[in-house]
C-alpha cells in the first residue's frame, strides 16, 4: 500500500517566480485536499477535488494560486509571482468517498522557500 | 465559527511517564475528531479518530483519546510515553460548515520526552 506522495520535497525560489507541486494521492482515493502549513501553524484548507472536479477553494487560495486534479489522479499545485509570504510547507492528503471521506491521509509535503 | 485549541504549545514529559495532551473544539453539531502526530519535516500521520458511538478510542502507538461532549474535548492520552513519541501533535475536528470534507486544525502541541 503506498502512500501519498508528494514532488518536490523542497523548493527554493527567488520571489517572482513561478513554481508548481505535485501529489500522486492513494490509488483508490478519490478526494484530494491541498492544505499549507506556516511554522507554529496547524495546516490550513486550501482546495479540495472529487475525482477530476475543484469542489472547494479556501479563501486563502488567492489569484496567484491555481491547482488542478486533470484526470482525477494526481493533482498539481501552481504559484504565480511568488511571494515572500508564501514560504510554507504544502501538504497533500487523500481520502476515499462518503462519511469516511474525513479520514485524511497526508502526504509528506513540500517545503517552499521564497528567498 | 468553528475552531480548535490545543492549550499547550510545548509539553516536556519524562520517559515512561503518562501524558495528556488537550483538545477542545467548538462546533455547532457533533464534531468528527482527529489527532495527527507530525515528526520534524514530515508530513502528519492519523493517530486516531472519532466519529460516533463509544466516547473512548483506541489508536495506533498505544494512543487513546476520549470524547467528552459536556466539555467540548478530546484529549489524547498515552500511559506511558517512550523517546520515539517526541514529535508535534495536532488535533483536528471536522466537517467545517457545509464542506465536504476539509478539516480544522488546532496549532499543535510539541512533545519533547526527557530520558
Amino acid at each position: 500500500d503506498t502512500g501519498v506522495s508528494q514532488n518536490p520535497r523542497h523548493k527554493i525560489t527567488k520571489r517572482g517566480q513561478n513554481v508548481t507541486f505535485r501529489c500522486d494521492p492513494i490509488s483508490e482515493h478519490n478526494r484530494l485536499y491541498w492544505y499549507r502549513q506556516t511554522l507554529g501553524q496547524g495546516p490550513e484548507f486550501l482546495t479540495y477535488f472529487q475525482n477530476e472536479a475543484q469542489l472547494e477553494k479556501s479563501r486563502l487560495l488567492s489569484d496567484r494560486f491555481s491547482a488542478e486534479r486533470p484526470k482525477g489522479s494526481f493533482s498539481t499545485l501552481e504559484i504565480q509571482r511568488t511571494e515572500q509570504g508564501d514560504s510554507a510547507m504544502y501538504l497533500c492528503a487523500s481520502s476515499t468517498d462518503g462519511p469516511r471521506g474525513y479520514e485524511q491521509y497526508f502526504g509528506p509535503g513540500t517545503r517552499l522557500t521564497v528567498t | 465559527a468553528q475552531s480548535v485549541t490545543q492549550p499547550d504549545i510545548h509539553i516536556t514529559v519524562s520517559e515512561g511517564a503518562s501524558l495528556e495532551l488537550r483538545c477542545n473544539y467548538s462546533y455547532g453539531a457533533t464534531p468528527y475528531l482527529f489527532w495527527y502526530v507530525q515528526s520534524p519535516g514530515q508530513g502528519l500521520q492519523l493517530l486516531l479518530k472519532y466519529f460516533s458511538g463509544d466516547t473512548l478510542v483506541q489508536g495506533i502507538k498505544g494512543f487513546e483519546a476520549e470524547f467528552k461532549r459536556s466539555q467540548s474535548s478530546f484529549n489524547l492520552r498515552k500511559p506511558s510515553v517512550h523517546w520515539s513519541d517526541a514529535a508535534e501533535y495536532f488535533c483536528a475536528v471536522g466537517p467545517y460548515g457545509g464542506s465536504q470534507g476539509n478539516l480544522i486544525f488546532g496549532k499543535g502541541t510539541k512533545l519533547s520526552v526527557k530520558p
